[in-house]
């Protein structure tokens, strides 16, 4: 079946540092959908990218939906503290309602 | 606004037991998922309802069955406990072509 694959798999970072993580996939996606999960509780929703080349921001958050309609990437500025979790990038099998994601990039900020 | 809700929180399985994973959401959403949450896996589409009165298999269908029991319901049931089930049981619901919004999450053990 189709994979999305999320890199890097974890990151260990510095207060203040930015951080850049990517999603790529062998098939093109009409919609790229960025999650960010903290612990014990379910996925959140930061950003939705719904056309190619586009570059939307959320606060410190930037994703930008690839050109190739077959990747993603996700950006974080000046990271803190509250910016630990797990970040997962989906999106939905062209033409199905059927939602699928990332393995998940596990971010970890040292004050 | 509760949003999507899933009972129990947590539960602890024999294995060969059965049990039903309860959700509910109240967005008045066409659409939706059960996930299972594994580590280093991500999530994982069980079974999806692209609107009340259908149900389609995701990725992981294998060991369950769901009941779409009427716009705001769906359940995920598990006849045959197996410890290859213990996991975390993600409920997500959403408008057509508009992201999923995710419930906490059922922690299932099965021993």
């Amino acid at each position: 079946g189709q994979q999305l694959n999320q890199s890097p798999q974890s990151m260990f970072i510095q207060e203040g540092e930015d951080v850049s993580m990517n999603c790529t996939s062998s098939s093109i996606f009409n919609t790229w959908l960025w999650y960010k999960q903290e612990p014990g509780e379910g996925p959140v929703l930061l950003i939705a990218l719904y056309k190619a080349g586009e570059l939307t921001s959320n606060g410190r958050l930037t994703a930008q939906f690839g050109i190739t309609r077959k990747d993603s990437f996700l950006n974080i500025s000046a990271s803190i503290p509250s910016d630990v979790g797990i970040y997962f990038c989906a999106g939905p099998v062209l033409g199905t309602y059927k939602y699928i994601f990332g393995t998940g990039t596990r971010l970890k900020v040292l004050a | 606004n509760a949003g999507v809700t899933q009972t129990p929180k947590f539960q602890v399985l024999k294995t060969g037991q059965s049990m039903t994973l309860q959700c509910a959401q109240d967005m008045n959403h066409n659409s939706m998922y059960w996930y299972r949450q594994d580590p280093g896996m991500g999530l994982r589409l069980i079974y999806y309802s692209a609107s009340e009165g259908t149900t389609d298999k995701g990725e992981v269908p294998n060991g369950y069955n769901v009941s779409r029991l009427n716009k705001r319901e769906f359940s995920l049931r598990l006849e045959s406990a197996a410890p290859s089930q213990t996991s975390v049981y993600f409920c997500a619901s959403s408008v057509v072509d508009s992201p999923l919004h995710f419930g906490n999450g059922t922690r299932l053990t099965v021993t």
